[in-house]
């Protein structure tokens, strides 16, 4: 499975803007991006997903290189109940399961 | 979005006995769910992948005959934690996928806390 990596933490204040970088730079052609996210003590929830373009929903935007070797994703106005661990996973075809394999992910402190 | 359940939310057992933990799809039909087990401030490690109708697939290093799995239906699915020891305390979270495709996202349960005496 492809490896991703991203910063173990990252600080915003409330109300500005929070970019989550994550490198993926053994991503093949047919891996989707994922993110989610987690609470303490919640099940993961998603976020956003995209494959080559920029995609945009209610929660997020997420911004996908060219090489398709990194991605950000990129919250808008962070708020106190953004404050969560955030995961960059790829999904594929490889396996066949279209398994999730989560690493260490970012975690976001978000400032009053 | 999808909503997956999980029963109990958390449970207290002694050790030496079996707990059982259900994971529910509530709005749509999954025909794959997944098992993962969370450490305090670790990440999920997955344990099992399991499809409505056949055996669970167990990664590497996850004792099948310790943590049975059941797909019985396209709503539901089972963790059993037998012979339960402290080391299996743990946060049990399962996931579903609705739809079959590498872009469809999972749903993941609100995950159950075990804690073995």
């Amino acid at each position: 499975d492809a490896k991703t990596t991203q910063p173990n933490s990252m600080e915003s204040n409330e109300e500005e803007p929070v970019h989550l970088p994550c490198n993926h730079s053994t991503i093949s052609g047919t891996d989707y991006i994922h993110w989610y996210r987690q609470l303490p003590s919640q099940g993961p929830e998603y976020v956003i997903h995209g494959l080559t373009s920029n995609v945009n929903n209610r929660m997020a935007s997420l911004a996908i290189a060219e090489d398709r070797k990194s991605s950000t994703l990129i919250l808008h106005r962070a708020t106190l109940r953004d404050a969560a661990v955030y995961y960059c996973i790829l999904r594929g075809t490889t396996s066949g399961t279209y398994k999730y394999i989560f690493g260490t992910g970012t975690r976001l402190k978000v400032l009053a | 979005g999808a909503v997956v359940s999980q029963h109990p939310s958390w449970v207290i057992c002694k050790s030496g006995t079996s707990v059982k933990i259900e994971c529910r799809s509530l709005d749509f039909q999954a025909t794959t769910m997944f098992w993962y087990r969370q450490f305090p401030k670790q990440s999920l490690m997955l344990m099992a992948t399991s499809n409505e109708g056949s055996k669970a697939t167990y990664e590497q290093g996850v004792e099948k005959d310790k943590f049975l799995i059941n797909h019985a239906s396209l709503t539901l699915s089972t963790l059993t934690v037998t012979s339960a020891h402290p080391e299996d305390s743990s946060f049990y979270i399962c996931s579903a996928r609705a739809g079959a495709g590498a872009s469809n996202e999972q749903f993941f349960g609100p995950g159950t806390r075990l804690t073995v005496l």
